[in-house]
């Protein structure tokens, strides 16, 4: 497959455990924020989405959370496996502006069977 | 299916070589983008439009041409390619101003200028 970063942060962990992926956003005013999943050799796919007046949402074994005061994303991903070892990216957005989503750096996550 | 398809999926090519990867969205969606993918650099826009006949620049796009005569089409121009373009190119789209939404994305171009 393509790898698609050198030097990315690593999360290591083994199947069936709970995994976390942190982001740090830049802008306070951003208010819609997008977790993506990038397998090797895809583009980005949209997972779970959260909008600023939310401090929480849930999706099929993933869950997102928000701090805007530290201005903090997570991706809690429960039971592991092996098919969820990707880049994670994170992508913010600011609403009454240009909607253009400004991307992290991603996390590589590997699972481990 | 709804998709972004861009092709070709691997372009090796030389040194001024003029070529265009064509992108193509099946959404009816607004807003169309081009990123190229470089490892430690993440993503990175190259060129973006709005709608139809409008395009702008993003954060790198030196080398680069776009056009935007259809909403479904949005092709990548290189009309010189260098070394330094060599990458991984992502086209994607999404619904437009008014309405928050992902960004979809296509399945990457690996383009090799040598």
């Amino acid at each position: 497959g393509e790898s698609v970063g050198l030097h990315l942060p690593t999360l290591s962990v083994q199947e069936g455990d709970n995994s976390i992926i942190n982001c740090a956003y830049s802008n306070s005013a951003s208010d819609y924020f997008i977790w993506y999943k990038q397998e090797s050799g895809k583009g980005p796919q949209f997972i779970i989405d959260i909008r600023s007046n939310m401090d929480k949402r849930q999706g099929q074994r993933v869950t997102v959370l928000l701090n805007k005061t530290v201005k903090h994303l997570s991706l809690q991903i429960a039971a592991t496996q092996p098919g969820d070892s990707a880049v994670y990216f994170c992508a913010e957005t600011i609403s009454g502006g240009s909607y253009i989503p400004t991307f992290g750096r991603g996390t590589s996550l590997i699972v481990h069977p | 299916e709804a998709q972004v398809t861009q092709n070709p999926r691997y372009l090796i090519t030389v040194t001024g070589k003029k070529l265009t990867v064509t992108c193509s969205q099946n959404m009816n969606h607004e807003y169309m983008s081009w990123y190229r993918q470089d490892p430690g650099l993440g993503l990175r826009q190259i060129y973006y439009s709005m709608n139809v006949e409008v395009t702008d620049k993003g954060d790198v796009p030196e080398g680069y041409k776009v056009s935007r005569k259809e909403k479904r089409n949005f092709p990548l121009i290189l009309e010189s390619p260098s070394p330094n373009q060599t990458s991984l190119y992502f086209c994607a789209s999404m619904k437009g101003r008014g309405e928050l939404g992902p960004l979809h994305f296509g399945n990457g171009t690996r383009l090799t200028v040598t």
